[in-house]
């Protein structure tokens, strides 16, 4: 089955209200990164964070590996915020090898 | 922060000729991967390489597909020869090491006619 699962798959919001996306992975953490995907596709790295409780800026990301959760929290969202969150699992062993979850797109409308 | 540069960010061939793909990883890094992102799907992996060898490749990762990194220069990606299905968006990335943030290129979106 899906290793990696986000929700909510979508999501819209108007500015300046709050978002919440959750990552939940079904086998063991390595670490886990989470991307923001512009709409025209390139990647950019937001946190790296394989366990506790990150910011960065409005960003908020928290891992808890007992629960196999990630959260990713976005305050006062803005309309430059809308595009895809990707949370991305890293399970370990020899070789690095990232499993992403399928994203959630988000639309931040003003 | 760390770029990760790829060339050309939109290539479009013809079924069954040879394209190759280019990638600039950050400078210091020694791992690098390519993943493969159909429109409107999962962002999957392909393949890593250190030291000069594929450490570990996926089934999306056909025996048409070829990795090198000669003498430090570009991480190249060949397929050869395309199909209709490897019309994606290919990424790059590279890390320092395994278990370390992995940084992506913008891709490359190739398309086969």
């Amino acid at each position: 089955g899906q290793q990696v699962q986000q929700s909510p798959a979508s999501l819209v919001l108007q500015e300046g209200e709050n978002a919440e996306l959750q990552c939940n992975f079904s086998t063991s953490l390595n670490s886990m990164q989470w991307f923001y995907q512009r709409p025209g596709g390139s990647l950019v790295s937001l946190f790296y964070n394989p366990s506790g409780t990150k910011h960065s800026g409005r960003l908020t990301s928290t891992t808890v590996i007992k629960e196999r959760r990630s959260s990713l929290h976005i305050s006062s969202s803005q309309t430059t915020d809308s595009g895809t969150y990707l949370c991305a699992l890293d399970s370990g062993g020899s070789n690095a090898k990232l499993t992403f979850g399928k994203g959630t797109k988000l639309s931040v409308k003003s | 922060g760390p770029k990760v540069l790829q060339i050309p960010s939109h290539q479009i061939i013809d079924m069954g000729q040879m394209v190759t793909l280019n990638c600039d990883p950050v400078s210091n890094h020694l791992y690098f991967y390519w993943y493969k992102q159909i429109l409107g799907q999962q962002m999957e992996f392909l393949v890593n390489f250190y030291n000069g060898k594929v450490m570990e490749k996926s089934k999306l990762f056909k025996d048409q597909f070829s990795v090198e990194r000669p003498d430090g220069s570009y991480f190249t990606l060949k397929i050869q020869p395309t199909a209709l299905e490897d019309s994606a968006v290919y990424f790059c990335a590279s890390s320092s090491g395994t278990g370390e943030t992995l940084y992506f290129g913008s891709g490359t979106r190739l398309t086969v006619l």
